[in-house]
């Protein structure tokens, strides 16, 4: 079955490190995406990529990074520099932009 | 940029009955307004969406209407059922060179046996 794999579901971070989340698509999409959920609100937006090698920070970009080394996949890196990274993070993927965006079933991070 | 309210935040009904979740948008060039379902724990579902070239659009017990003028656009979800229980978050998509998705905050809908 095509979908998001997301990896792990739940992560631990202690204080000063670096973590990256895993994001995997097998529907040949274009355009990948990461928002950020905290409770009660809705989502919001990370970074995104339209094509390989190429990607634009979101609303929230301050203290995180990521790659698209590969079509498949747009890891998520959380650095020491994120003041407040307790959330849960979500993947998505689309055709391409302006397409209907598709869902993995998230992570989520908690600080030790 | 954009802006995307939607309300109630909560909404309870009773098996069987209607629920109706509405959002504006700000942005008069937005064009593309999706509908998704969270459950608890996973990733957002989408369960219909609607393109500004069309006012209404229906899909079995779910249905939305989008109202260009008042810039505002509705979920109605017919005949509900326990499994409806879920958070429903509105998304409009912004003009300009980002043409991100900007969420509403959600709905949480509990249907009532």
């Amino acid at each position: 079955d095509g979908g998001i794999t997301q990896s792990p579901k739940y992560l631990f971070r202690k204080e000063g490190q670096n973590v990256t989340l895993s994001c995997e698509q097998n529907l040949n999409h274009d355009a990948m995406y990461w928002y950020r959920q905290d409770p009660g609100q809705g989502l919001r937006l990370i970074y995104y990529s339209q094509i390989v090698n190429d990607f634009q920070k979101g609303d929230i970009a301050e203290g995180y990074s990521v790659s698209r080394e590969k079509k498949e996949s747009f890891p998520l890196t959380v650095t020491s520099a994120q003041k407040n990274p307790t959330a849960f993070y979500l993947c998505a993927s689309s055709e391409f932009r302006d397409q209907p965006q598709h869902f993995g079933d998230g992570t989520r991070l908690s600080i030790l | 940029g954009e802006n995307v309210e939607q309300h109630p935040s909560t909404l309870s009904v009773q098996e069987g009955d209607s629920a109706v979740i509405k959002c504006t948008y700000s942005d008069s060039a937005s064009n593309y307004f999706p509908w998704y379902k969270q459950e608890l724990g996973k990733g957002p579902q989408l369960i219909i969406d609607i393109r500004s070239n069309v006012g209404e659009k229906k899909d079995q017990r779910i249905a939305v209407t989008l109202n260009k003028t008042a810039k505002h656009f509705s979920l109605h979800i017919t005949e509900t059922q326990p499994e409806d229980s879920a958070v429903y978050f509105c998304a409009s998509i912004s003009s300009g060179s980002a043409r991100q998705l900007t969420f509403g905050s959600g709905t949480q809908l509990t249907v009532l046996p």
